[in-house]
């Protein structure tokens, strides 16, 4: 398996412009997460899903962020409007069932000007 | 409330020695713990948890982890430290009494340097 994937790998924006973070998780997997990481706060989890469905959305930080999982295989983060302390890395991370540890994607460097 | 202490944010040691990444943890419930690795630009990687069992949790990378329910850590270690291992290491831990068992609380991470 590829492991999870995500696009784009580096993403520059300037403030105001939406953006779109895409997940793919492993083939199989029915959670899927989504992470923020920062040197100042560390590894956040912004929002989960289970069989397609927001289980635990608690995390996203405001409403100009908003996530779906239209299907199994695909996900995706918004930011509309985008800000500066946006930035950040984004980390997909899915797993199975009653299986216990999490797969991490490569994440997305968020950088918003 | 759950939480995972890392209490070192860096961790400086020589080639060959051995290393120690140090992990407490506080739940309600009994803990289910994990060791992730990051690489620089990477995504996590899994290395080894505990769920039950032998205290003692063998993983990848020769890494392994003791898990001590009386001091509540557990703590990442390898006889011999290679350059390689040089990361950001990420303990994390599951509360089996959570309402939400399904989520993670990671540490803040410690980078570990491994030098020639």
């Amino acid at each position: 398996d590829a492991g999870v994937i995500q696009s784009p790998r580096h993403e520059v924006t300037e403030m105001g412009q939406e953006v779109t973070l895409r997940c793919k998780p492993i083939s199989g997997h029915d959670y899927l997460f989504w992470y923020r990481q920062t040197m100042m706060r560390g590894l956040e989890l912004l929002i989960y899903f289970n069989n397609n469905v927001p289980i635990d959305d608690s995390g996203m930080p405001e409403d100009r962020f908003s996530a779906k999982m239209p299907n199994a295989s695909f996900s995706t983060l918004k930011i509309q409007p985008s800000e500066p302390r946006d930035s950040a890395v984004y980390f997909c991370a899915s797993s199975l069932g009653s299986s216990h540890e999490q797969y991490f994607g490569p994440g997305t460097r968020l950088t918003v000007t | 409330a759950q939480s995972v202490a890392q209490p070192e944010d860096q961790v400086n040691v020589a080639e060959g020695n051995p290393l120690t990444v140090k992990c407490t943890y506080s739940v309600s419930g009994n803990p289910y713990l994990f060791w992730y690795v990051q690489y620089p630009n990477r995504g996590l990687q899994f290395l080894l948890k505990y769920i039950t069992g032998d205290n003692l949790v063998k993983g990848s990378y020769g890494f392994e982890a003791e898990f001590n329910k009386s001091q509540t850590s557990f703590h990442l270690k390898k006889p011999s430290a290679l350059v390689s291992d040089s990361a950001l290491y990420f303990c994390a831990v599951r509360d089996e009494l959570d309402g939400d068992f399904n989520k993670f609380y990671f540490g803040s991470g410690t980078k570990l340097n491994v030098k020639p």
